[in-house]
Protein backbone atom coordinates (compact mmCIF):
# COMPACT_ATOMS: atom_id res chain seq x y z
CA UNK A 1 0.00 0.00 0.00
CA UNK A 2 1.64 3.18 -0.91
CA UNK A 3 2.21 6.01 1.76
CA UNK A 4 3.11 9.29 1.64
CA UNK A 5 5.89 10.74 4.24
CA UNK A 6 6.66 14.68 3.89
CA UNK A 7 9.49 16.07 5.87
CA UNK A 8 9.58 18.28 7.95
CA UNK A 9 5.57 18.79 9.07
CA UNK A 10 6.36 22.49 10.02
CA UNK A 11 8.56 25.23 8.91
CA UNK A 12 9.41 28.33 10.27
CA UNK A 13 11.40 30.71 7.87
CA UNK A 14 12.33 34.96 7.58
CA UNK A 15 11.02 36.34 4.24
CA UNK A 16 13.73 36.05 1.77
CA UNK A 17 14.94 32.32 2.33
CA UNK A 18 15.10 29.76 0.15
CA UNK A 19 13.78 26.41 1.15
CA UNK A 20 13.21 23.13 0.39
CA UNK A 21 10.11 20.52 1.48
CA UNK A 22 10.57 16.77 0.94
CA UNK A 23 8.17 14.18 -0.35
CA UNK A 24 9.18 10.48 0.15
CA UNK A 25 6.59 7.59 -0.99
CA UNK A 26 6.78 3.68 -0.60
CA UNK A 27 5.95 2.25 -3.54
CA UNK A 28 7.75 3.55 -7.15
CA UNK A 29 5.23 2.60 -9.34
CA UNK A 30 4.03 5.97 -10.10
CA UNK A 31 2.04 7.73 -12.62
CA UNK A 32 1.93 10.88 -11.52
CA UNK A 33 3.22 13.06 -8.88
CA UNK A 34 1.54 16.11 -7.69
CA UNK A 35 2.38 19.51 -4.96
CA UNK A 36 -0.36 21.48 -3.56
CA UNK A 37 -0.88 24.35 -1.34
CA UNK A 38 -3.81 24.29 0.97
CA UNK A 39 -4.36 27.81 3.26
CA UNK A 40 -6.59 27.05 6.67
CA UNK A 41 -10.33 26.08 6.00
CA UNK A 42 -9.90 25.97 2.00
CA UNK A 43 -9.85 23.76 -0.71
CA UNK A 44 -6.38 22.83 -2.70
CA UNK A 45 -4.62 24.87 -5.58
CA UNK A 46 -2.96 22.64 -7.86
CA UNK A 47 1.03 23.64 -8.10
CA UNK A 48 3.16 21.19 -9.76
CA UNK A 49 2.25 18.11 -11.21
CA UNK A 50 5.26 15.43 -12.53
CA UNK A 51 4.54 12.68 -14.72
CA UNK A 52 6.80 9.71 -14.18
CA UNK A 53 8.87 10.56 -16.88
CA UNK A 54 9.58 13.97 -16.27
CA UNK A 55 12.07 14.81 -13.72
CA UNK A 56 11.45 18.44 -12.79
CA UNK A 57 8.76 21.13 -12.83
CA UNK A 58 9.21 24.83 -12.69
CA UNK A 59 6.25 27.65 -12.31
CA UNK A 60 7.72 30.81 -11.27
CA UNK A 61 9.42 30.16 -7.98
CA UNK A 62 8.30 26.94 -7.52
CA UNK A 63 10.19 24.26 -8.74
CA UNK A 64 9.76 20.37 -8.07
CA UNK A 65 12.02 17.19 -8.72
CA UNK A 66 11.36 13.66 -8.94
CA UNK A 67 13.99 10.89 -8.42
CA UNK A 68 11.14 8.08 -9.42
CA UNK A 69 13.76 4.73 -8.53
CA UNK A 70 13.97 6.60 -5.02
CA UNK A 71 10.89 7.37 -4.38
CA UNK A 72 11.83 11.60 -3.35
CA UNK A 73 10.48 14.45 -4.67
CA UNK A 74 11.30 17.99 -3.54
CA UNK A 75 9.54 21.75 -3.35
CA UNK A 76 12.13 24.48 -3.40
CA UNK A 77 10.61 27.39 -2.78
CA UNK A 78 12.82 30.33 -4.38
CA UNK A 79 12.88 34.20 -1.91
CA UNK A 80 9.55 33.24 0.08
CA UNK A 81 7.63 35.77 0.82
CA UNK A 82 4.48 35.79 3.67
CA UNK A 83 1.94 35.01 1.32
CA UNK A 84 3.82 31.64 1.25
CA UNK A 85 2.48 30.52 4.00
CA UNK A 86 0.19 27.54 3.80
CA UNK A 87 0.13 23.53 3.95
CA UNK A 88 1.96 22.27 1.25
CA UNK A 89 0.87 18.78 0.60
CA UNK A 90 2.81 16.01 -1.61
CA UNK A 91 0.41 13.33 -3.85
CA UNK A 92 0.95 10.50 -5.63
CA UNK A 93 -1.29 8.00 -7.88
CA UNK A 94 -0.83 4.91 -10.22
CA UNK A 95 -2.86 5.18 -13.90
CA UNK A 96 -6.60 6.12 -13.21
CA UNK A 97 -6.08 6.09 -9.57
CA UNK A 98 -6.93 8.38 -6.65
CA UNK A 99 -4.02 10.55 -5.54
CA UNK A 100 -2.78 9.64 -1.81
CA UNK A 101 -1.07 12.55 0.37
CA UNK A 102 0.68 13.04 2.53
CA UNK A 103 0.30 14.86 5.80
CA UNK A 104 2.06 18.11 4.92
CA UNK A 105 4.23 20.47 5.41
CA UNK A 106 2.95 23.89 7.34
CA UNK A 107 4.99 26.87 6.38
CA UNK A 108 5.27 29.93 8.23
CA UNK A 109 6.92 32.37 6.45
CA UNK A 110 7.88 36.31 8.63
CA UNK A 111 8.41 39.42 7.48
CA UNK B 1 -9.00 24.72 -16.85
CA UNK B 2 -10.65 21.79 -15.33
CA UNK B 3 -13.02 23.13 -13.35
CA UNK B 4 -15.56 21.23 -10.31
CA UNK B 5 -18.15 23.08 -8.32
CA UNK B 6 -18.82 21.96 -4.84
CA UNK B 7 -21.26 23.06 -2.70
CA UNK B 8 -22.39 23.92 -0.33
CA UNK B 9 -18.97 25.11 1.04
CA UNK B 10 -20.10 24.93 4.44
CA UNK B 11 -23.21 23.96 6.46
CA UNK B 12 -24.20 22.92 9.92
CA UNK B 13 -26.94 20.73 10.69
CA UNK B 14 -28.53 18.52 13.52
CA UNK B 15 -27.78 14.78 15.20
CA UNK B 16 -29.82 12.87 12.76
CA UNK B 17 -30.13 14.54 10.01
CA UNK B 18 -28.75 13.73 6.44
CA UNK B 19 -26.67 16.12 4.22
CA UNK B 20 -26.41 16.06 0.94
CA UNK B 21 -22.80 17.59 -0.91
CA UNK B 22 -22.67 17.80 -4.71
CA UNK B 23 -19.68 18.20 -7.27
CA UNK B 24 -20.26 19.10 -10.70
CA UNK B 25 -17.44 18.85 -13.06
CA UNK B 26 -18.83 22.34 -15.70
CA UNK B 27 -16.18 21.89 -18.22
CA UNK B 28 -15.12 18.10 -18.81
CA UNK B 29 -17.17 14.59 -18.55
CA UNK B 30 -16.00 13.69 -15.16
CA UNK B 31 -15.44 9.49 -15.59
CA UNK B 32 -14.40 8.79 -12.38
CA UNK B 33 -14.99 11.07 -9.01
CA UNK B 34 -12.78 10.42 -5.66
CA UNK B 35 -14.45 11.73 -2.35
CA UNK B 36 -11.66 12.15 0.48
CA UNK B 37 -12.19 13.69 4.38
CA UNK B 38 -9.83 15.79 5.83
CA UNK B 39 -9.98 15.95 9.70
CA UNK B 40 -7.92 19.42 11.31
CA UNK B 41 -4.34 19.37 11.28
CA UNK B 42 -4.97 15.83 9.30
CA UNK B 43 -4.18 14.94 5.64
CA UNK B 44 -6.77 13.87 3.30
CA UNK B 45 -8.00 10.40 3.60
CA UNK B 46 -9.71 8.91 0.75
CA UNK B 47 -13.16 7.81 1.50
CA UNK B 48 -14.56 6.05 -2.08
CA UNK B 49 -14.23 6.22 -5.31
CA UNK B 50 -16.89 6.79 -8.08
CA UNK B 51 -17.10 5.90 -11.60
CA UNK B 52 -19.92 6.82 -13.55
CA UNK B 53 -22.95 4.35 -13.60
CA UNK B 54 -21.24 2.09 -11.05
CA UNK B 55 -21.76 1.47 -7.57
CA UNK B 56 -18.74 3.35 -5.74
CA UNK B 57 -15.83 1.45 -4.20
CA UNK B 58 -15.38 2.53 -0.55
CA UNK B 59 -12.10 2.51 1.33
CA UNK B 60 -11.61 0.20 4.39
CA UNK B 61 -13.03 1.54 6.96
CA UNK B 62 -15.56 3.73 5.44
CA UNK B 63 -19.41 3.25 5.93
CA UNK B 64 -21.26 2.78 2.72
CA UNK B 65 -24.56 3.08 4.20
CA UNK B 66 -23.71 5.99 5.76
CA UNK B 67 -21.51 7.85 3.17
CA UNK B 68 -24.12 7.45 0.00
CA UNK B 69 -22.24 8.17 -2.89
CA UNK B 70 -24.13 8.81 -6.12
CA UNK B 71 -22.15 8.78 -9.65
CA UNK B 72 -25.45 9.20 -11.98
CA UNK B 73 -24.25 11.20 -14.86
CA UNK B 74 -21.04 13.11 -15.99
CA UNK B 75 -20.92 15.92 -14.60
CA UNK B 76 -22.47 15.25 -11.29
CA UNK B 77 -21.26 13.35 -8.55
CA UNK B 78 -23.16 13.60 -4.67
CA UNK B 79 -22.13 12.53 -0.94
CA UNK B 80 -24.72 12.04 0.93
CA UNK B 81 -23.78 11.52 4.86
CA UNK B 82 -26.84 9.92 5.97
CA UNK B 83 -27.90 10.37 9.95
CA UNK B 84 -25.20 12.47 10.81
CA UNK B 85 -22.76 12.34 14.04
CA UNK B 86 -20.69 14.89 15.65
CA UNK B 87 -18.21 12.56 14.93
CA UNK B 88 -18.64 13.20 11.22
CA UNK B 89 -18.08 17.02 11.45
CA UNK B 90 -15.00 17.14 8.57
CA UNK B 91 -13.87 18.82 6.32
CA UNK B 92 -15.45 16.94 2.64
CA UNK B 93 -14.05 17.30 -0.90
CA UNK B 94 -14.04 16.08 -4.08
CA UNK B 95 -11.59 15.23 -6.94
CA UNK B 96 -12.73 14.40 -10.45
CA UNK B 97 -11.09 13.05 -13.17
CA UNK B 98 -12.31 13.54 -16.97
CA UNK B 99 -11.71 10.69 -19.68
CA UNK B 100 -9.09 12.46 -21.89
CA UNK B 101 -7.26 13.88 -18.46
CA UNK B 102 -3.99 12.87 -17.99
CA UNK B 103 -2.91 15.69 -16.28
CA UNK B 104 -4.01 15.63 -12.62
CA UNK B 105 -7.39 15.38 -11.01
CA UNK B 106 -9.22 18.63 -10.33
CA UNK B 107 -10.78 19.71 -7.05
CA UNK B 108 -13.76 20.87 -5.74
CA UNK B 109 -13.11 23.75 -2.87
CA UNK B 110 -14.28 21.45 -0.40
CA UNK B 111 -17.77 21.46 2.10
CA UNK B 112 -17.06 22.27 5.79
CA UNK B 113 -19.54 19.96 7.75
CA UNK B 114 -20.30 21.08 11.38
CA UNK B 115 -22.89 18.31 13.04
CA UNK B 116 -24.17 19.88 16.40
Amino acid sequence: KQEVTQIPAALSVPEGENLVLNCSFTDSAIYNLQWFRQDPGKGLTSLLLIQSSQREQTSGRLNASLDKSSGRSTLYIAASQPGDSATYLCAVNEAGTALIFGKGTTLSVSS
Amino acid sequence: GAVVSQHPSWVICKSGTSVKIECRSLDFQATTMFWYRQFPKQSLMLMATSNEGSKATYEQGVEKDKFLINHASLTLSTLTVTSAHPEDSSFYICSARGQLTNYGYTFGSGTRLTVV
